[in-house]
């Protein structure tokens, strides 16, 4: 049973440009959170996806945008860089009201240069 | 709103120790309450969950916790800590399927070092 996979591993983007990282959930899961590690912090809720709809959402901004396909499978998307959005991208997956319980993925390393 | 307060950002036990890391929490609805462990340049795996019934839950890898809902805590302990607990542990909190509030608050993590 594959667990939660991320792709790319890693990444190095440059201030401004855009980003895409994607999310493939547990087999059976059916929603998909997304959170921000920065260095030496720990996990910052993003927004969260059921159903191919943004459900809740954390202090974000707009410049941080998702999509899920109706294979549950998950995008986040970045668009114009800065400095401080370098961090590690975790993706988590779970049943619908499942309390919180969720599976995670190893993560996408984002630097911006 | 939920917040969670891990008391300690480092702690260093002896091989064969007792191991204790503190959590407490906020929370306006009744909380579903975990523990993480982060391995270097890994993701998260969950180590244990409470969420209602028994105070005590049992985890893997040898690891307790136990939720005293007037203390507002849930410290995270194991009897013997063996070399491969190094890691980074979080504490999260959620406010449970009623509440429509699934997503995960974390504390700021505690990084556990066995000293052989």
């Amino acid at each position: 049973d594959a667990g939660v996979t991320q792709s790319p591993t890693h990444l190095i983007k440059t201030r401004g440009q855009q980003v895409t990282l994607r999310c493939s959930p547990k087999s059976g899961h059916d929603t998909v959170s997304w959170y921000q590690q920065a260095l030496g912090q720990g996990p910052q809720f993003i927004f969260q996806y059921y159903e191919e709809e943004e459900r809740q959402r954390g202090n974000f901004p707009d410049r941080f945008s998702g999509h899920q396909f109706p294979n549950y499978s998950s995008e986040l998307n970045v668009n114009a860089l800065l400095l401080g959005d370098s961090a590690l991208y975790l993706c988590a997956s779970s049943f619908e009201d499942a309390g919180g319980e969720q599976y995670f993925g190893p993560g996408t390393r984002l630097t911006v240069t | 709103a939920q917040s969670v307060t891990q008391l300690g950002s480092h702690v260093s036990v002896s091989e064969g120790a007792l191991v204790l890391l503190r959590c407490n929490y906020s929370s306006s609805v009744p909380p579903y309450l975990f523990w993480y462990v982060q391995y270097p340049n890994q993701g998260l795996q969950l180590l244990l969950k409470y969420t209602t019934g028994a105070t005590l839950v049992k985890g893997i890898n040898g690891f307790e916790a136990e939720f005293k809902k007037s203390e507002t805590s849930f410290h995270l302990t194991k009897p013997s800590a063996h070399m491969s607990d190094a890691a980074e542990y979080f504490c999260a909190v959620s406010g449970g399927p009623n509440f429509g509030n699934e997503k995960l608050t974390f504390g700021t993590g505690t990084r556990l070092t066995i000293i052989p």
